[in-house]
């Protein structure tokens, strides 16, 4: 049972334009999310995370929206650059049965045109 | 300071053979965590140690297992090699590897391939 979802394998767009990043999860117990970007033969790294009693959090061109009523999340990045090209991974956190959970989602390939 | 280090950084090996893999955390961390990335599964987490003791797991089968030494060092190791072993398996550390504020910190993976 898939906890997290990136529906989306893949996402193609402009340069200087908006890149919208989704996630979804199923888990009532996630009360943190994290965006980790990965770039080929690297490991992923964090990129901007958002606590459960947020709505939004921004950091420079990237900004994370959370949805808890729909378990939605999603990643902005305004203007797209080239060099922001990677696949993200969605990550939810949460605790269940005093064990502390990070799952992650399949990933999104975020490939930004010159 | 040093990042995470994983070593080899490519394997190649053949069906029924074992494998050990190694991570070097970020000097100060002392949670390890392990994860298998495959095109089709994404990011999933084996499991993660933390002073010496393994604290979670997740759903692999017993082939996969792990350890953590003194010095928060880690080896993974797998047995009885099958082909859909063959993935990206990345390490991360953390301090303490709980609490929300915690960021992992990955290594560039190891690339084991099954033939």
């Amino acid at each position: 049972d898939q906890q997290v979802k990136q529906n989306s394998p893949s996402l193609s767009v402009q340069e200087g334009r908006i890149s919208i990043l989704n996630c979804d999860y199923t888990n009532s117990m996630f009360d943190y999310f994290l965006w980790y970007k990965k770039y080929p033969a690297e490991g992923p790294t964090f990129l901007i995370s958002i606590s459960s009693i947020k709505d939004k959090n921004e950091d420079g061109r990237f900004t994370v929206f959370l949805n808890k009523s729909a378990k939605h999340l999603s990643l902005h990045i305004v203007p797209s650059q080239p060099g922001d090209s990677a696949v993200y991974f969605c990550a939810c956190k949460g605790t269940q049965g005093g064990s502390e959970k990070l799952v992650f989602g399949k990933g999104t390939k975020l490939t930004v045109n010159p | 300071k040093a990042g995470v280090t994983q070593t080899p950084r490519y394997l190649i090996k053949t069906r029924g053979q074992q494998v050990t893999l190694s991570c070097s955390p970020i000097s100060g961390h002392r949670s390890v965590s392990w994860y298998q990335q495959t095109p089709g599964q994404g990011l999933q987490f084996l499991f993660e140690y933390f002073s010496e003791t393994q604290r979670n797991k997740g759903n692999f089968p017993g082939r996969f297992s792990g350890r953590q030494f003194s010095n928060s060092r880690s080896e993974m190791n797998v047995s009885t090699l099958e082909l859909g072993d063959s993935a990206l398996y990345l390490c991360a550390s953390s301090l303490e590897g709980g609490g929300y504020n915690e960021k992992l910190f990955f290594g560039s993976g190891t690339q084991l391939s099954v033939l």
